[in-house]
C-alpha cells in the first residue's frame, strides 16, 4: 500500500523568508502523481502544485516549487517570498495513475511571522 | 463555473441517529469521491464513484456508511446509527476523467458533529 509521510507537524516562517515542508512516500507504481494541497481555516482544499513522476524537471508555480528526488521517494515543497495569506495547513498528497484516489499525508501546520 | 457544493456545512446530531451528507460536483465531471478528515486519522478515502463503474468502497470504515450517486452527479453519503467516533469534516471531490484533466476539485466540507 501507499504512504505519505509528513514527519513534521508545525512550521514557522517569517514573512518574506523562504521555508521548506517536508514530505517523503512510498510506493512500488512507476506511474504516479504527488501534490500539495493547502486548506486555510475555510476548510476548502486547494492546489498548489503537482508533479508527474515521469517528468525530471521540478514543476513550479509562482513563489511555490518543489525539490522531487524519485530515487529518494521525496517531494518537498517551497514557498518563496512567505506571505501572510500562507498560513495554512499544507498535505502531501500521492495518487496512483491519472485517475484514483488521493493518499494523503498527515499534514503541516504552517504559521506566517508579520 | 460553479465549484463542488456540500450541504449543510455543519451537522449536529445525537449519538444513533442516522445522517445524510450531500455532494454537488462540477458539472460535466463525471468522477466523484468522500474522503474524511478527523484528528485522529487525517485525511481519509472513503468511496469513488466513475460514471455508471461499480463505486470503488474500500475506504468505508463499517456498513454503516454507504453512499449513492443519483444520475451521475449528486451524490449523498449516509452514516446510519452515528457514533461519537464518526464525527468529522466529510469531504467532497469530483474531477475530469477524460481530456487530460484529472484535478481533483474540492468542496468546503460538511463538519459532523456526533454528540
Amino acid at each position: 500500500a501507499q504512504t505519505v509521510t509528513q514527519s513534521q507537524p508545525e512550521m514557522s516562517v517569517q514573512e518574506a523568508e523562504t521555508v521548506t515542508l517536508s514530505c517523503t512516500y512510498d510506493t512500488s507504481e512507476s506511474d504516479y502523481y504527488l501534490f500539495w494541497y493547502k486548506q486555510p481555516p475555510s476548510r476548502q482544499m486547494i492546489l498548489v502544485i503537482r508533479q508527474e513522476a515521469y517528468k525530471q524537471q521540478n514543476a513550479t508555480e509562482n513563489r511555490f516549487s518543489v525539490n522531487f528526488q524519485k530515487a529518494a521517494k521525496s517531494f518537498s515543497l517551497k514557498i518563496s517570498d512567505s506571505q501572510l495569506g500562507d498560513a495554512a495547513m499544507y498535505f502531501c498528497a500521492y495518487r496512483a495513475g491519472a485517475n484514483s484516489k488521493l493518499t494523503f499525508g498527515k499534514g503541516i501546520t504552517l504559521s506566517v511571522r508579520p | 463555473g460553479a465549484g463542488v457544493s456540500q450541504s449543510p456545512s455543519n451537522k449536529v446530531t445525537e449519538k444513533g441517529k442516522d445522517v445524510e451528507l450531500r455532494c454537488d460536483p462540477i458539472s460535466g465531471h463525471t468522477a466523484l469521491y468522500w474522503y474524511r478528515q478527523s484528528l485522529g486519522q487525517g485525511l481519509e478515502f472513503l468511496i469513488y464513484f466513475q460514471g455508471n463503474s461499480a463505486p470503488d468502497k474500500s475506504g468505508l470504515p463499517s456498513d454503516r456508511f454507504s453512499a449513492e450517486r443519483t444520475g451521475g452527479s449528486v451524490s449523498t453519503l449516509t452514516i446510519q446509527r452515528t457514533q461519537q467516533e464518526d464525527s468529522a469534516v466529510y469531504l467532497c471531490a469530483s474531477s475530469q476523467v477524460m481530456g487530460g484533466e484529472y484535478e481533483q476539485y474540492f468542496g468546503p466540507g460538511t463538519r459532523l458533529t456526533v454528540t
